[in-house]
């Protein structure tokens, strides 16, 4: 069984402040990485994928992959009450044939 | 506009009764997807389908069927045998299996599953 480890949280954040997600992984040979939000009783909606090492930014948001520490995070810049929700890291290993998704980390902006 | 329907929003099932999931998607994708959520818990493979007839078990599959007989369709059957259904399940796609790590997932929007 592959591996996806996030924190549960809840990670509580002030609104305007950025909020750091993290998520690691045991296949170490996994290609691709996602990062999907999650609203309560709503289906996951894709919001970063990453595939190579460094940092790629997408307006507020910025995935880092790290594959020699098999780590993957997310940061959210200024973040907002609408940013309360669970975050899902999935990772897509070479041999895989599916998404491996984590348990998710749950975020609150606090006004 | 392109995307993935899922049917019926909730499910209500009786104990000793199967009952079908729907999943239609018109993206032209290959490849589908049945997870199952539990509260607090993340999402985990119940079956998947790379190609029109063909389809392989997950890591839950026990409890489960699925057909694929139409590329746009992906109906899961939840049958007697899974004695904990109660779950939220959701259905994926992507694009050609092996461009799936390119490309993510689209989700349809779920079904809530209850036992009464």
């Amino acid at each position: 069984q592959k591996e996806v480890e996030q924190n549960s949280g809840p990670l509580s954040v002030p609104e305007g402040a950025i909020a750091s997600l993290n998520c690691t992984y045991s296949d170490r040979g996994s290609q691709s990485f996602f990062w999907y939000r999650q609203y309560s009783g709503k289906s996951p909606e894709l919001i970063m994928s990453i595939y190579s090492n460094g940092d790629k930014e997408d307006g507020r948001f910025t995935a880092q992959l790290n594959k020699a520490s098999q780590y993957v995070s997310l940061l959210i810049r200024d973040s907002q009450p609408s940013d309360s929700a669970t975050y899902l890291c999935a990772v897509f290993g070479p041999s895989g044939y599916a998404l491996n998704f984590g348990k998710g980390t749950s975020l609150l902006v606090t006004p | 506009d392109g995307g993935i329907t899922q049917s019926p929003k909730y499910l209500f099932r009786k104990e000793g009764q199967n009952v079908t999931l729907s999943c239609e998607q018109n993206l032209n994708h290959d490849a589908m997807y049945w997870y199952r959520q539990d509260p607090g818990q993340g999402l985990r493979l119940i079956y998947y389908s790379q190609i029109v007839n063909d389809f392989q078990k997950g890591d839950i599959a026990e409890g489960y069927s699925v057909s694929r007989e139409k590329k746009e369709s992906f109906p899961l059957t939840v049958t007697s045998a899974q004695k904990n259904p109660t779950a939220f399940y959701l259905c994926a796609s992507s694009r050609q299996p092996g461009q799936a790590w390119s490309y993510g997932y689209t989700f349809g929007s779920g079904t809530r599953l209850t036992v009464v």
